[in-house]
């Protein structure tokens, strides 16, 4: 099962950020992080990931608390493209997988005019 | 940038047939998979190959299922005879390495469709 917790359903106003909450409380230390969206039945599309420190990319930010118990995904201005299934994976690490990504029923964020 | 591509898009077989799932991973990975999605349920690892082997699989992947990498650069999964639970979009992914901190890049997915 997966390891973290996201809820259900979000709104968002286009052009506003839109900000998605993950608890993952059970993180190991050298587990990372990692964000998934879904955009209606196509392939998942990578967003980013992090281990301790805040990421920064063209997509998005991820904010990853002290603790690291949990992380908020921010979407700086979002756009209808953005209305999607985002999901939060902690990355199993090394020593227990070969790396494969086990999804949660994530966040269906929509995007509205 | 380069991307994960698969085909068919669409594919309708009849019970019991065998079909195959192509996909062409991005050219510089090493690291392999496969996952599928039945319609309005989770993304699902199935599983994962290196080196010309399986890595890893779940128990979704039994003997009805195999994978192969036919040359240098498709990757395939083959249902030997398919069931009609085994409709679901299915998935490739690539990746550079299997460790934790490797994204992996997910193709456009092909529509199994089995009456």
């Amino acid at each position: 099962d997966a390891k973290t917790t996201q809820p259900p359903s979000m709104d968002c106003a286009e052009g506003r950020a839109a900000n998605l909450p993950c608890n993952h409380s059970t993180i190991s230390g050298n587990e990372y992080v990692y964000w998934y969206r879904q955009i209606h039945s196509q392939g998942p599309q990578y967003i980013i990931h992090g281990l301790k420190n805040n990421e920064t990319n063209e997509m998005a930010s991820l904010i990853i608390t002290e603790d690291r118990k949990s992380s908020t995904l921010i979407l700086p201005h979002a756009t209808l493209r953005d209305t999607a299934v985002y999901y939060c994976i902690v990355r199993l690490n090394y020593g227990g997988s070969q790396g494969n990504l086990i999804f949660g029923k994530g966040t269906k964020l929509s995007v509205k005019p | 940038e380069p991307e994960v591509t698969q085909t068919p898009s669409h594919q309708v077989t009849q019970m019991g047939q065998e079909v195959i799932l192509r996909c062409v991973p991005i050219s510089n990975h090493l690291y392999f998979y496969w996952y599928r999605q039945i319609l309005g349920q989770k993304v699902e690892f199935l599983v994962s190959f290196y080196n010309n082997e399986i890595s890893e699989k779940s128990e979704i992947f039994d003997d009805q299922f195999s994978v192969e990498r036919p040359d240098g650069s498709n990757f395939t999964l083959k249902i030997r005879s398919t069931k009609l639970e085994d409709s679901a979009m299915y998935f490739c992914a690539s990746s550079e390495g299997k460790r934790e901190y490797y994204e992996q890049y997910f193709g456009p997915g092909t529509r199994l469709t089995v009456t």
